[in-house]
C-alpha cells in the first residue's frame, strides 16, 4: 500500500498568514493527489484534485502543487473560516490512502 | 446540487451485522463510482470500499475484506454497505462519497454527512 505522510501535524497561524502544508507519498503517484478540508463534527469537503485543480467553488487563495511523491497545499492569506484539519489522499492506486491530517488553528 | 444521505448507523455488539445505506440525488447515479470512507472518533480518514458505476468492480480495504460487502441499486439511486462480524475497531462515522467518473480510480468530489456506527459490548 502507498503510505501518505503530512507535515506539520499541526500549526498555529494568524488571519492573513500564508500557510503551506506538505504531503509525501511513499512511491510515485503522478498527480493523483487530492486535498480535503474538515471542520469539527462535519464531513470532509473537497478542495483540490489532480494535485493542483481547484474543486468548484473553492476560493482561489487555496492552491496545490507537486507531482510524483511530493506535494503542497498553500493558503495564500488565511481566513477565519479556514481553521480546520486538512488531509491529503492518493487515488493513484487502490487501496486509496489518506495522510494523517494537519490541524490549522488560531495563533 | 449533489445530495448524499447516509442512514442505518447505530449501536451494536461485537459480532453483529448492520447495513448502511446512502441515498443519492441530483446526479446520474449509475455513471459514477461510489465509495465508503470512515473516521474513527478523534482519528483520521480511512477509505473502506468502492464500487464502479455498473457494479461490476469493487474494491476493499484489507481491514474489512471478507466482512464488509459494498453494493448498489442503480434503480433506487442507493449505495449500501453490508457490515458483518463487526468489531470494536469498526466504530466510526461512515461517509458515503461520490467519485468523479464511472470506473477505475476516482477523486471524491462530494461527501455525505456521515452516519455513526458504534460497536461495543
Amino acid at each position: 500500500d502507498i503510505q501518505m505522510t503530512q507535515s506539520p501535524s499541526s500549526l498555529s497561524a494568524s488571519v492573513g498568514d500564508r500557510v503551506t502544508i506538505t504531503c509525501r507519498a511513499s512511491q510515485g503517484i503522478s498527480n493523483y493527489l487530492a486535498w480535503f478540508q474538515q471542520k469539527p463534527g462535519k464531513a470532509p469537503k473537497s478542495l483540490i484534485c489532480a494535485a493542483s485543480s481547484l474543486h468548484s467553488g473553492v476560493p482561489s487563495r487555496f492552491s496545490g502543487s507537486g507531482s510524483g511523491t511530493d506535494f503542497t497545499l498553500t493558503i495564500s492569506s488565511l481566513q477565519p473560516e479556514d481553521f480546520a484539519t486538512y488531509y491529503c489522499q492518493q487515488y493513484n492506486t487502490y487501496p486509496f490512502t489518506f495522510g494523517p491530517g494537519t490541524k490549522v488553528d488560531i495563533k | 446540487e449533489v445530495q448524499l444521505l447516509e442512514s442505518g448507523g447505530g449501536l451494536l455488539q461485537p459480532g453483529e451485522s448492520l447495513r448502511l445505506s446512502c441515498a443519492a440525488s441530483e446526479f446520474t447515479f449509475s455513471s459514477y463510482v461510489m465509495s465508503w470512507v470512515r473516521q474513527a472518533p478523534g482519528k483520521g480518514l480511512e477509505w473502506v470500499s468502492s464500487v464502479s458505476g455498473s457494479a461490476d468492480s469493487s474494491y476493499y480495504a484489507d481491514s474489512v475484506k471478507g466482512r464488509f460487502t459494498i453494493s448498489r441499486d442503480n434503480s433506487k439511486n442507493t449505495l449500501y454497505l453490508q457490515m458483518n462480524s463487526l468489531r470494536a475497531e469498526d466504530t466510526a462515522v461512515y461517509y458515503c462519497a461520490k467519485g468523479n467518473r464511472g470506473r477505475g480510480v476516482v477523486y471524491f468530489d462530494h461527501w455525505g454527512q456521515g452516519t455513526l456506527v458504534t460497536v461495543s459490548s
